[in-house]
């Protein structure tokens, strides 16, 4: 059975960087491309990025790039999402989400979501 | 402001039909058959239910379908249920400035 396993919930103040993580249970996971979504309190989906942990070929939304790390261990199946200076504006909810497909265009399975908060 | 747009809201009746539209570009819904459904009720976590514009996974309800006309995909529920009652997400491949972008949403309420 596939499963992602993500990290717990987060309080951060400003500034304070952030690792949180994604297992990838149940399947190939050097073999399939994964990636994360933004959910602010209240709104809709957000495409952050992908990684294939196979190569580490990465992308990222224009939005995001710069502003955070996507990266991977293939040895423990894990994927990671990381900032180096969180803002008030980084509140959110954080899903992982593998990707069915060799093209990167469908999330079969998803994470249960990392609730990070930021206030001082 | 969401690369694609999709109404904020429809309703329908138990038993009715409701359709929810997508309306991209020719870089994304328009170009390419990579148009998904995800299904998100309150609290919970986004659920695939179309992908490829119209096929769907295993476990899926057939009452869900989809389509495409030119840079405007639709999601078609029949048969409406309390339980369709969340809110839905179309995405795309997008092949200028980023790789996917998702619509904005639209909250699905059963009268």
């Amino acid at each position: 059975e596939v499963q992602l396993v993500q990290s717990g919930a987060e309080v951060k103040q400003p500034g304070e960087s952030l690792k949180i993580s994604c297992q990838g249970l149940g399947y190939d996971f050097a073999t399939y491309w994964i990636g994360w979504v933004r959910q602010r309190p209240g709104k809709g989906l957000e495409w952050m990025g992908i990684i294939y942990p196979a190569d580490r070929d990465t992308r990222y939304d224009p939005s995001f790039q710069g502003r955070v790390t996507i990266s991977a261990d293939r040895s423990i199946s894990t994927a990671y999402l990381q900032w180096s200076r969180l803002e008030a504006s980084d509140i959110a909810m954080y899903y992982c989400a593998r990707y069915r497909d060799i093209v990167p265009t469908t999330m079969d399975y998803w994470g249960q979501g990392a609730l990070v908060t930021v206030s001082s | 402001q969401s690369a694609l747009t999709q109404p904020a809201s429809v309703s329908g009746s138990p038993g009715q039909s409701i359709t929810i539209s997508c309306t991209g570009t020719s870089y994304d819904v328009g170009g390419y058959k990579y148009v998904s459904w995800y299904q998100q009720h309150p609290g919970k976590v986004p659920r695939l239910i179309i992908y490829g514009v119209s096929d769907r996974p295993s476990g899926v309800s057939n009452r869900f379908s989809g389509s495409k006309s030119g840079n405007t995909a639709f999601l078609t529920i029949s048969g409406l249920q309390a339980a369709d009652e969340a809110d839905y997400y179309c995405s795309s491949y997008r092949n200028r400035d980023t790789h996917l972008v998702f619509g904005g949403g639209t909250k699905v309420t059963v009268l």
